[in-house]
């Protein structure tokens, strides 16, 4: 099924490891966006890209780095990794014009869940 | 500055009941975009409904319907006659794009239907 692919699933990490977490859509969309998601938080926002090329950031982007790739692949990295960035992390996906034919406004991926001890 | 807020963290109900959850938002933009998602204990984020703010009409789908009032800045979603399915974490998010761009989330509310 089309649809936004995260790997790996599960990581877990020794504090100062170096980690990328990846993202690859299928469905031609121009936007891509990560998010982490932490108990009593919701999901903030940490990157996302508008389009190809271009990067931006989100509400939470204190020591991450992001790359969009290509159209398809959007990667998460945490240089240095740090008991505090212990979430879920989200990838999503979504297209202006395509969303009309879907009628959803972003897709998710099934998420990553990270550790750091 | 954009902000949702779910002051209800947990709620219980016994199956069959009717429930509400609330979400109160606040913007300055004039145009935005008010969404629902459920998240199971299997951990998806599940799309239920999209409003936006030039929209006040009520939506029902099924067992499910919003409630959308701007003069109390508030977007609430109802579950009539709940069922154990139901069990999960409701988000509520605001936007200033429909396509969501930059969501604002709200804090969640976790469900449980005792069956």
């Amino acid at each position: 099924n089309a649809g936004v692919t995260q790997t790996p699933k599960f990581q877990v990490l020794k504090t100062g490891q170096s980690m990328t977490l990846q993202c690859a859509q299928d469905m031609n969309h121009n936007s891509m966006y990560w998010y982490r998601q932490d108990p009593g938080m919701g999901l903030r926002l940490i990157y996302y890209s508008a389009s190809e090329g271009t990067t931006d950031k989100g509400e939470v982007p204190n020591g991450y780095n992001v790359s969009r790739l290509n159209k398809r692949e959007f990667s998460l990295r945490l240089e240095s990794a740090a008991p505090s960035q212990t979430s879920v992390y989200f990838c999503a996906s979504s297209d202006r014009l395509r969303e009309t034919v879907s009628n959803q406004p972003q897709h998710f991926g099934d998420g990553t869940r990270l550790s750091i001890l | 500055a954009q902000k949702v807020t779910q002051a209800q963290t947990e709620i219980s109900v016994v199956e069959k009941e009717d429930v509400t959850l609330d979400c109160v938002y606040e913007t300055r933009d004039t145009t935005y975009y008010l969404f629902w998602y459920k998240q199971p204990p299997s951990g998806e984020l599940v799309f239920l409904i999209r409003r936006n703010s030039f929209d006040e009409q009520n939506e029902i789908s099924g067992r499910y319907s919003w409630n959308f009032q701007k003069s109390t800045s508030s977007f609430n979603f109802t579950i009539t006659a709940s069922q154990v399915v139901d069990s999960a974490v409701y988000f509520c998010a605001l936007s200033e794009d429909w396509t969501g761009n930059q969501f604002y989330f709200g804090t969640g509310t976790s469900l449980t239907v005792i069956p």
